[in-house]
């Protein structure tokens, strides 16, 4: 079956840092999102894309992220200059249509030191 | 907005019971989609059942069922005969069915707005 991958499994950076965490989404997925989750918390809500261009995003999507379909496979999700209250856990999810079911990824843990 | 409750962090069964967890939501809106998902320790959640508001029958997937109560908002989950592998972080999601206007000034294509998650362990 097909999956939704997600490098790397684990990422530390140094504080101020840029990162860039990767996703593959399902191949004939068209809405893509990002959601975090942090240690003990909830998981909340980035961002949705679609036909190429950010369609929602929440209010702690700030200037600081940005997302990106450099091609007709990758999504990604970058960090411009990372925080300590960054450091969660990011998943990637995809769906074919708007109604079905969001498929997620294995996650990547963020660490920022 | 819309909000998702999870009052039992967590929940234990003996393997082969049934348990039941249990969600609540809020929303002013007719028409959404409900879910259950899992999160094994191996990170990955995994989708376990899935409700459409607009139909009154309850879904069912194998050992998983939904009691589904519109009117009073509430979604639970039952895992009958509850195996060892059942173990897991659940998590109730809520998503719009109806295209809106995003924050982002795009149509909204259906976010999904999680509740706490309850933590199931199963005993042997």
């Amino acid at each position: 079956e097909p999956e939704v991958t997600q490098t790397p499994s684990h990422q530390v950076t140094q504080m101020g840092q840029e990162v860039i965490l990767r996703c593959v989404p399902i191949s004939n997925h068209l809405y893509f999102y990002w959601y975090r989750q942090i240690l003990g918390q909830k998981v909340e809500f980035l961002v949705s894309f679609y036909n190429n261009e950010i369609s929602e995003k929440s209010e702690i999507f700030d200037d600081q992220f940005s997302v990106e379909r450099p091609d007709g496979s990758n999504f990604t999700l970058k960090i411009r200059s990372t925080k300590l209250e960054d450091s969660a856990m990011y998943f990637c999810a995809s769906s074919r249509t708007r109604q079905q079911p969001q498929h997620f990824g294995d996650g990547t843990r963020l660490s920022i030191l | 907005a819309q909000t998702v409750t999870q009052s039992q962090p967590e929940m234990s069964v003996q393997e082969a019971e049934t348990v039941t967890l249990s969600c609540t939501y809020d929303t002013s809106e007719s028409d959404y989609y409900l879910f259950w998902y899992k999160q094994p320790p191996s990170r990955q959640m995994i989708l376990v059942i899935r409700q459409e508001a607009y139909k009154q029958q309850n879904a069912t997937e194998n050992r998983f069922s939904v009691n589904f109560q519109k009117a009073a908002k509430s979604f639970s989950l039952k895992i009958s005969d509850s195996q060892l592998g059942d173990a897991a972080m659940y998590f109730c999601a809520y998503r719009s069915a109806i295209p809106r206007v995003g924050e982002a000034g795009g149509t909204s294509y259906g976010k999904l707005t999680f509740g706490q998650g309850t933590i199931l362990t199963v005993h042997p």
